[in-house]
């Protein structure tokens, strides 16, 4: 049973700093990864989608790396804005052609601090 | 535009009153799927279907159903609401294969 983790679980950084956010999954036979921001009783927004085939994704201030073999994934955010406080999710895509789900980790919730 | 659009937003409901949270899409994508979201325990998958007429259960099945009749649409059904339905809930669409999920905004449920 895949299981995805994300560590840490919280984090605050003040304005301008750079960070990584961490996701590690158990089954590396995945499709693709994706991540998406949560903010607070709102619903979810895709950030970047890396396929099992690719080694990273960028958007903006953000990049996100997949390792398939190791099972981990980083999500890199430059230059860190208080707009960027927010729950960060990972999720892991199994997709045999008759079923398909995503493998959501629990979170990491940001604070960026003025 | 583009989106997956969740009614109603928010709903408070008394146990064992049936209730329908509708979802729809209209970016024709094949794939749709129900999630559940509660504090400590993430994202959990409660049915998906992988196209008209064709649905199966997720992680977390037990006290609902669904449908398919249509593409756009995939309901949520909670025939007999029971206080731990009390949740975030959030339907998803996409293509098979390489593209991602695209989410709705969540509907906020709770059973008293």
């Amino acid at each position: 049973k895949q299981e995805v983790t994300q560590i840490p679980a919280a984090l605050s950084v003040p304005e301008g700093e750079n960070l990584v956010l961490n996701c590690s999954f158990t089954d590396s036979a995945i499709y693709n990864l994706q991540w998406f921001r949560q903010d607070p009783g709102k619903g979810l927004t895709s950030l970047l989608l890396i396929q099992s085939s690719q080694r990273e994704q960028t958007s903006g201030r953000l990049n996100a790396s997949l390792d398939k073999s190791s099972g981990r994934s980083t999500l890199y955010i430059a230059a860190s804005q208080p707009g960027d406080s927010a729950t960060y999710l990972c999720a892991v895509k199994v997709d045999t052609g008759t079923a398909s789900k995503l493998t959501f980790g629990t979170g990491t919730r940001l604070q960026v601090t003025l | 535009e583009a989106q997956v659009t969740q009614n109603p937003r928010y709903l408070i409901t008394v146990t064992g009153k049936k209730l329908t949270v509708t979802c729809s899409q209209n970016m024709n994508h094949e794939y749709m799927s129900w999630y559940r979201q509660d504090p400590g325990l993430g994202l959990r998958q409660i049915y998906y279907s992988m196209n008209v007429e064709v649905t199966d259960k997720g992680d977390v099945p037990e006290g609902y159903k669904v449908s398919r009749k249509e593409k756009r649409n995939f309901p949520l059904i909670l025939e007999s609401p029971s206080p731990n339905q009390t949740s975030l809930y959030f339907c998803a669409s996409g293509r098979q294969g390489l593209n991602g999920y695209t989410f709705g905004s969540g509907t906020r449920l709770t059973v008293v």
